[in-house]
C-alpha cells in the first residue's frame, strides 16, 4: 500500500520561501504522476501542480510564477517550493500520486504565513 | 479559470438518494471525460470516490454514482447513510492544462 508523507515548516515568514518534502513508500516513486493541493482553512481544495517520473512538470498558472515542484529519486521524495509567500498561501498543503484524479493523499500538514 | 460551481449544501434522509451537480464550461467538464469527485471528512485528507466521470476506485461502496451531461457532472450518493455525511469536491481537466477544483457540497444527514 502506497503511503505518502509531508514534512517541512510549519511557520513561514511574509516574503519567504515556502518548502515542504513528501516521502513515498510502499512503492518507487520512479513512475506515476505527484502533485501537490492545498487547502486554506475553511475553503475549497487548490491543485498547485505535479511532476511526472521523467521530470516534466506543470503547474497551476495561477501560482507558475512561485512554484517548483522536484524529485529526489534516490531518497523517493519529491518536492514542493513556494516563493515571495503571504498570509494567501496559509493551507494545508497534501501531497498525492497522480495527475487528474489522486487516489492516495498524505496526511497533510498546516503551513502558516505569519511574521 | 474559475472554480467549478456547485450547491453549498445538500441534504437528505437516511435511504434516500441525493445528487450534487458540478457545473462547468465548454473548455473543462464540457470538454473532457476527465472529472473525478472526492469525499472529505473533517480533518481529513480526502478520498476519491469516482474518476473519469463515472468510473469507482475499488473498494468505493457502489451507492456512489458519476455522470456528466453537457456542461455539468453529477454525483449520486444512494441509500444515503450516516457516514456519508462529508463535504464533497468535484474536479475536472481544463483545456489550458490544468485542474480546477469546484466550490465543494456539505451533504447532510437528516
Amino acid at each position: 500500500q502506497v503511503q505518502l508523507q509531508e514534512s517541512g515548516p510549519g511557520l513561514v515568514k511574509p516574503s519567504e520561501t515556502l518548502s515542504l518534502t513528501c516521502t513515498v513508500s510502499g512503492g518507487s516513486i520512479s513512475s506515476y504522476y505527484w502533485s501537490w493541493i492545498r487547502q486554506p482553512p475553511g475553503k475549497g481544495l487548490e491543485w498547485i501542480g505535479y511532476i511526472y517520473y521523467s521530470g516534466t512538470t506543470n503547474y497551476n498558472p495561477s501560482l507558475k510564477s512561485r512554484v517548483t515542484i522536484s524529485l529526489d529519486t534516490p531518497k523517493n521524495q519529491f518536492s514542493l517550493k513556494l516563493n515571495t509567500v503571504t498570509t494567501a498561501d496559509t493551507a494545508v498543503y497534501y501531497c498525492v500520486r497522480g495527475a487528474g484524479w489522486w487516489e492516495y493523499w498524505g496526511q497533510g500538514t498546516l503551513v502558516t504565513v505569519s511574521s | 479559470q474559475s472554480a467549478l460551481t456547485q450547491p453549498a449544501s445538500v441534504s437528505g434522509s437516511p435511504g434516500q438518494s441525493i445528487t450534487i451537480s458540478c457545473t462547468g464550461t465548454t473548455s473543462d467538464v464540457g470538454r473532457y471525460n476527465y472529472v473525478s469527485w472526492y469525499q472529505q471528512h473533517p480533518g481529513k485528507a480526502p478520498k476519491l470516490m469516482i474518476y473519469d466521470v463515472s468510473n469507482r476506485p475499488s473498494g468505493v461502496s457502489n451507492r456512489f454514482s458519476g455522470s456528466k451531461s453537457d456542461n455539468t457532472a453529477s454525483l449520486t450518493i444512494s441509500g444515503l447513510q450516516a457516514e456519508d455525511e462529508a463535504d464533497y469536491y468535484c474536479n475536472s481537466y481544463t483545456s489550458t492544462n490544468f485542474y480546477v477544483f469546484g466550490t465543494g457540497t456539505k451533504v447532510t444527514v437528516l
